[in-house]
């Protein structure tokens, strides 16, 4: 079954980290460009960061650049988020997505896991 | 980098045809023609409805439709129906190699 199914959320204090993982299956993981992105309680989607799928290249929102880290593993087949000096305001349902096509940056986001939960709060 | 613009809501009545703005600028929706649309529905993960201006994903209804002029990307629903009810949401590649959503829509049925 294709599918992207993210974990790693939770509750953490501000300054705090976390590791998010998003585990990849049904299709060929390594020939897609893929993306994190997040949506706060009761707000619009947020593009957080995106890796090319020779993840050679890569780029982050202004609003997380500097703290977050983005990987991807072709063995494990999952994509990775790694958020560092974690603020209030990155609080939000993180969501991992698989671009249109293959091999190409199509900055459309065709497949998308449920989604998991980050919370940061004192 | 900004959120591109959208209405906060737009309503209609079924079977008529509402269009869904998303304003942005020559640096992303103008620049390119990497303009997506999602919707989404309550608790659930956006679907990817339109991409690249105007295509449509298989299994999407042809009742969907995009287009762009000049900095300003649409999306049309036609014939709408009750299961339209949700929220969509643009997107666009962006001259600084990001991507941006736009602010989003709350689409209502009559």
């Amino acid at each position: 079954q294709v599918q992207l199914v993210e974990s790693g959320g939770g509750l953490v204090k501000p300054g705090g980290s976390l590791r998010l993982s998003c585990a990849a299956a049904g299709f060929t993981f390594s020939d897609y460009y893929m993306s994190w992105i997040r949506q706060a309680p009761g707000k619009g989607l947020e593009w957080v960061s995106y890796i090319s799928s020779t993840g050679r290249t890569i780029d982050y929102a202004d609003s997380v650049k500097g703290r977050f880290t983005i990987s991807r593993d072709s063995a494990k087949n999952s994509l990775y988020l790694q958020m560092n000096s974690l603020r209030a305001e990155d609080t939000a349902v993180y969501y991992c997505a698989r671009d249109w096509v293959q091999y190409y940056d199509s900055s459309a986001y065709y497949l998308w896991g449920q989604g998991t939960l980050v919370s940061v709060s004192a | 980098q900004s959120a591109l613009t959208q209405p906060a809501s737009v309503s209609g009545s079924p079977g008529q045809s509402i269009t869904i703005s998303c304003t942005g600028t020559s640096r992303d929706v103008g620049g390119f023609n990497y303009v997506s649309w999602y919707q989404q529905h309550p608790g659930k993960a956006p679907k990817l409805m339109i991409y690249e201006v105007t295509n449509r994903p298989s299994g999407v209804s042809n009742r969907f439709s995009g287009s762009k002029s000049g900095n300003t990307a649409s999306l049309t629903i036609s014939g709408l129906q009750a299961e339209d009810e949700a929220d969509y949401y643009c997107s666009s590649y962006t001259r600084s190699t990001t991507r941006v959503f736009g602010t989003g829509t709350k689409v209502t049925v009559l």
